[in-house]
């Protein structure tokens, strides 16, 4: 069974611009979540998608978007990207709904220069 | 919100020597607590997840404990092995997988 795959692996973006980041999860997984993980503030959750629904968002500004398609993959997005946007973007996908085991992607190595 | 705190940052034992980290947590409405290792370049990997309604699970050599009137659980490797080195976090969640990650642990296992 493939794994979580996230594309692209690397991106480097000039300030102002946006990004669009990609998500497909393992065949079966209905909920897909979405990480930032940073040497200053760890891993930070952004927010959740189950069966095309956003169930959860964590505390960070109206630049972080997500959507989720019906084939359960899912992209987040960053506009006008800051500085303190560089990190690494991971997701996890998940069989079902509260609390079932989640599985990481590597993630996208995003630079704002 | 919920606020998971970790110790040590950083561990180094002698191949074969146990490890243990541990975890505090401040919701007492946290029921689910993986345990998750990451090597360098790559995405956090589950090694080994406990639920509230049980205290303790093995599995080889990982096992984690779970008190939740103390609000802590902890990892503990035994025969640890050099591949064993990576950094480990834990977490808390609530629901929809929404998870509160410890800041890190660093485990460098000496040959």
């Amino acid at each position: 069974k493939a794994g979580v795959t996230q594309t692209p692996r690397y991106l480097i973006k000039t300030r102002g611009q946006q990004v669009t980041l990609s998500c497909s999860p393992i065949s079966g997984h209905r909920s897909v979540s979405w990480y930032q993980q940073t040497p200053g503030q760890g891993l930070q959750f952004l927010f959740e998608y189950f069966s095309e629904t956003q169930r959860n968002k964590g505390n960070f500004p109206g630049r972080f978007s997500g959507r989720q398609f019906s084939n359960s993959r899912s992209e987040m997005n960053v506009s006008t990207l800051e500085l303190g946007d560089s990190a690494l973007y991971l997701c996890a996908s998940s069989a079902q709904g509260a609390n079932t085991e989640a599985f990481f992607g590597q993630g996208t190595r995003l630079t704002v220069v | 919100g919920e606020n998971v705190e970790q110790h040590p940052s950083t561990l180094s034992v002698q191949e074969g020597d146990s490890a243990v980290i541990k975890c505090t947590y401040s919701d007492s409405a946290s029921n689910y607590f993986p345990w998750y290792k990451q090597e360098l370049g790559k995405g956090p990997q589950l090694i080994i997840d406990i639920r509230s309604n049980v205290g303790e699970k093995k599995d080889q050599r990982i096992a984690v404990t779970l008190n939740k009137t103390a609000k802590h659980f902890s990892l503990h490797i035994t025969e640890t092995q050099p591949e064993d080195s990576a950094v480990y976090f834990c977490a808390a969640s609530q629901d929809f997988n929404k998870f509160y990650f410890g800041s890190g642990t660093k485990l460098n296992v000496k040959p």
